[in-house]
């Protein structure tokens, strides 16, 4: 099983509508959940970062740890065409652990006008 | 602007050759890091510093090395055995915290590395 799965999709849906990308994760010592947001040839931009279950929201994007169930989220709300991009989930453990940067395979979003 | 610089945006590199690709970053972050990104695969940890004159590999380091004489650079040269290194080239730094590893990391915009 590897350690974080994300659905790679593609994913497209109409402007306005609701998004949800979700990733699994195994290692129950990750404590620390990310979400990059990367277009095409750019690097990764950071979207959402929380260490703690439960949701967090900022603008149109809702981040959501559910520690339990090793199971994280990002939903947008009122998609836009410029959030066609792909989405990456990272996770890592805290100071004393792994210093790694886990990431899953990253979901390719497209936002039609 | 503070930020991460990634040089030159596209390489292309010979059979046998070594090529270097430059990052250099002005957010005073302590820990630097190189990424790989393959179609399919995700980014993967190449090598990574958390402070000057010392550094440690990731999963794939085999083919590659680094330096990090400087706090603000970090470059990475793809060496001739590594045999297939045409790839999205990321470097990422993260500022060290009460708890080091409490902070986000931080990207460059990349370079494609290709064979000629």
């Amino acid at each position: 099983q590897k350690e974080v799965e994300q659905d790679p999709g593609p994913l497209s849906v109409p402007e306005g509508a609701i998004v949800s990308l979700n990733c699994t994760y195994s290692n129950s010592a990750f404590q620390y959940f990310m979400w990059y947001r990367q277009y095409s040839r750019k690097g990764p931009e950071l979207l959402m970062y929380t260490y703690s279950s439960g949701n967090k929201e900022d603008g149109r994007f809702t981040a959501q740890v559910d520690k339990s169930s090793k199971y994280i989220s990002l939903f947008i709300r009122d998609s836009q065409p410029s959030d066609s991009a792909t989405y990456l989930c990272a996770m890592s453990e805290p100071k004393g652990g792994s210093e790694k940067l886990v990431f899953g395979k990253g979901t390719k979003l497209t936002v039609n006008p | 602007d503070g930020g991460i610089t990634q040089s030159p945006k596209y390489l292309f590199r010979k059979e046998g050759q070594n090529v270097t690709l430059s990052c250099e970053q002005n957010l005073n972050h302590d820990a630097m890091y190189w990424y790989r990104q393959d179609p399919g695969q995700g980014l993967r940890l190449i090598y990574y510093s958390q402070i000057v004159n010392d550094f440690q590999k990731g999963d794939i380091a085999e083919g590659y090395s680094v330096s990090r004489e400087k706090k603000e650079s970090f470059p990475l040269t793809v060496t001739s055995a590594q045999k297939n290194p045409t790839a999205f080239y990321l470097c990422a730094s993260r500022r060290r915290g009460g708890d080091y590893s409490n902070q986000p990391q931080h990207f460059g915009d990349g370079t494609r590395l290709s064979i000629l």
